[in-house]
């Protein structure tokens, strides 16, 4: 299975943005595939968040703030996870995953920090 | 309410086998695949089965392959993965999920398999 890539940590204060990234390797087009991210709290399950295949083509979760926005980035061949006007309780894993062929793919997670 | 509970975990010996149940409400099983992903303590999530709704068709993670086998029964509104010849590194957290294909966006609390002699 392809390896999804996410920087394990990032951190940003309270009130800026957040810019998540994972990153498909090379043989796997960014363009071609919807891009779903989690967001995971300790000690609970994951939270659906959002997907996003192109502007035309995305979707929130149930209940998900839209301060939570997905986009790509093609020269790089990455999914982005944006948060913007971060708060404390968004210091959480964020998780991306794929569908590449027969099996759904997750990142290794990103931590995010709130400072 | 929209709920999934597992159970079934516990401590197993290396070699041995356990079997995870995931009891759906609040939602019409019968019509969603549902999904077991995993979680080892402190590590990422890793997808690990999943069926279709009318369990005809599976799928196996290559590191679970052979050794665990994903059922359902939509009469009962339950889904289970039966675990065999548990190893070390099969040891933690199990979740099941269903939801639309990628927004899994309904997810159990987790049981935990420890794998341990």
């Amino acid at each position: 299975q392809p390896v999804l890539t996410q920087p394990p940590s990032s951190s940003a204060s309270p009130g800026e943005s957040a810019r998540l990234t994972c990153t498909l390797p090379s043989d796997i087009n960014v363009g071609s595939y919807n891009i779903y991210w989690y967001q995971q709290k300790p000690g609970s399950p994951p939270r659906y968040l959002l997907y996003y295949y192109s502007d035309s083509d995305k979707g929130q979760g149930s209940g998900v703030p839209s301060r939570f926005s997905g986009s790509k980035d093609a020269s790089a061949n990455t999914g982005i996870l944006l948060i913007s006007g971060l708060q404390s309780e968004d210091e959480a894993d964020y998780y991306c995953m794929i569908w590449p062929s027969n099996a759904w793919v997750f990142g290794g997670g990103t931590k995010l920090t709130v400072l | 309410e929209v709920q999934l509970v597992e159970s079934g975990g516990g401590l197993v010996q290396p070699g041995g086998s356990l079997r995870l149940s995931c009891a759906a409400s609040g939602f019409t099983f019968s019509s969603y695949a549902m999904h077991w992903v995993r979680q080892a303590p402190g590590k990422g999530l890793e997808y690990v089965s999943a069926i279709s709704s009318n369990g005809g068709s599976t799928y196996y993670a290559n590191s679970v392959k052979g050794r665990f086998t994903i059922s359902r029964d939509n009469s009962k509104n339950t889904l289970y993965l039966q675990m065999g010849s548990l190893r070390a590194e099969d040891m933690a957290v199990y979740y099941c999920a269903s939801g639309t294909p990628g927004a899994f966006d309904i997810w159990g609390q987790g049981t935990m398999v420890t794998v341990s002699s």
